[in-house]
């Protein structure tokens, strides 16, 4: 069925270290990859997207890679700062037409100043 | 403002009640979705409008929720005799077309009680 597994469900890091997001997917024929951020009491915010015509793509200091092979794509936040602590999730299109997301369960992620 | 619009920003209502939540999408943008997401969870979705009309509502839980849309404007979800696990908040995002990056307002948080 439609799936998509994030990992971890938590994530702690230091000030000025690196957090990977992963996750995973069940529909090969899946096209478009957003990332999404959600502070307490808001909306999901996109912060990166990805399609599966290419492998990586950067934005400061924030990254996504896809291997459409093992199907799965990752976040990478590079040199955290305390107002990157948020819920990120990570979202699928799948092979329908409609556009609808399939979204992760999420990864609370707290960077300690 | 440009951004998706919801309204009520919180509702609380009692049992076996109707509510109606709305959302005003970004101005050009057809296509319009609806997710709900209880609380620590990930988005689920429910219905996506193509214009005012609706070619996925393969995730309305119940018959008890329907929505429209008018033109490429606002949209209102219904939920008839509300039950207590219908409390979550129900976001709206909108698409400048199908399968370009949606963009989500803040959500109805609604309580059922």
């Amino acid at each position: 069925g439609e799936n998509v597994e994030q990992h971890p469900s938590t994530l702690s890091v230091q000030e000025g270290d690196s957090a990977v997001i992963k996750c995973t997917y069940s529909d090969s024929a899946s096209n478009y990859f957003p990332w999404y951020k959600q502070e307490l009491g808001k909306g999901p915010q996109l912060i990166i997207d990805i399609r599966s015509n290419v492998g990586e793509k950067k934005d400061q200091r924030i990254a996504v890679t896809l291997n459409k092979t093992a199907k799965h794509f990752s976040l990478h936040i590079t040199e955290t700062q305390p107002e990157d602590s948020a819920v990120y999730f990570c979202a699928a299109i799948l092979s329908s037409n409609t556009g609808k997301l399939i979204f992760g369960q999420g990864t609370t992620l707290q960077v300690k100043p | 403002g440009a951004g998706v619009s919801q309204s009520p920003s919180n509702k609380v209502t009692e049992k076996g009640k109707d509510v109606e939540l709305r959302c005003d999408p970004i101005s050009g943008h057809t296509a319009l979705y609806w997710y709900r997401q209880r609380l620590g969870q990930g988005l689920e979705f429910l219905i996506y409008f193509q214009g005012n009309s609706a070619p996925d509502k393969s995730g309305l839980p119940s018959d008890r929720f329907s929505a429209e849309r008018t033109g490429e404007s606002v949209s209102t979800l219904t939920i008839q005799r509300t039950q207590q696990e219908d409390s979550a908040v129900y976001l709206c995002a909108s698409s400048f077309s199908e399968r370009a990056p949606q963009h989500f307002g803040d959500g109805t948080r609604l309580s059922i009680l």
